[in-house]
């Protein structure tokens, strides 16, 4: 089965730095990856999707790179914010127009 | 635009007690799909529809689970009876075209579910 690791431990930085998320895959490379943000009691946002032949991706302050060698996905904020604060969540296509998704990682960003 | 919305928002059952989660879908939004979210895990997969078809309901537990989208809108989830494991947030989600492949996928703020 086609399987999403993220990092279970929360990542604790500092306002002003760069929050750096990793996103494993296995098995075959996906066609995409879907980057999600999920606040406590809410759903999922969808906030960044890039294609297996992109390299990198940007959205404002995010930024997405996909690397098919590693089968590494690496999602980064810059110039993070206490309101950056939140589970962002790492899917990937499953081949039958669907998504699996990872378990997220939980990041707090310090003022 | 109004956004998905879900209900209720929180649900507490014993167990071997039925449920019943309804979900409206964003307008015109071909593709709807009910997600279970264990905590501490991310959205798992139950069911996907295309308009009111179903697409994949390899991982529904269909001996408790069942689910259906009427003139392809509305959606409602039911599970009967449920067990203390099915203890999860359930979300549902939209999204415009019917492939999942690129679309967005829009989620709504989910049902909590307790199995006492």
């Amino acid at each position: 089965s086609q399987k999403i690791e993220q990092n279970s431990e929360a990542l604790n930085i500092q306002e002003g730095k760069t929050a750096t998320l990793t996103c494993n895959y296995t098995n075959y490379s996906p066609a995409y990856l879907q980057w999600y943000r999920q606040d406590p009691g809410r759903g999922p946002v969808f906030l960044l999707l890039i294609r297996e032949n992109e390299k990198e991706k940007r959205k404002e302050r995010l930024k997405v790179t996909f690397d098919t060698t590693l089968k590494q996905s690496l999602f980064h904020i810059t110039a993070s914010q206490p309101a950056d604060s939140a589970t962002y969540l790492c899917a990937r296509d499953t081949g039958r127009r669907a998504l699996t998704f990872g378990s997220g990682t939980r990041l707090q960003v310090q003022p | 635009e109004a956004g998905v919305a879900q209900s209720p928002r929180y649900k507490i059952i014993e167990k071997r007690q039925s449920v019943a989660f309804w979900c409206n879908p964003i307008s015109g939004h071909a593709t709807l799909y009910w997600y279970q979210q264990i905590l501490g895990q991310g959205p798992k997969l139950l069911i996907q529809f295309q308009n009111n078809g179903v697409v994949d309901d390899s991982q529904l537990p269909k001996d408790r689970f069942s689910a259906e989208r009427l003139k392809g809108v509305d959606s409602t989830l039911k599970i009967q009876p449920a067990k203390l494991e099915d203890s999860a947030v359930y979300l549902c989600a939209s999204s415009a075209t019917v492939s999942a492949s690129t679309d967005t996928q829009y989620f709504g703020p989910g049902t909590r579910l307790t199995v006492l």
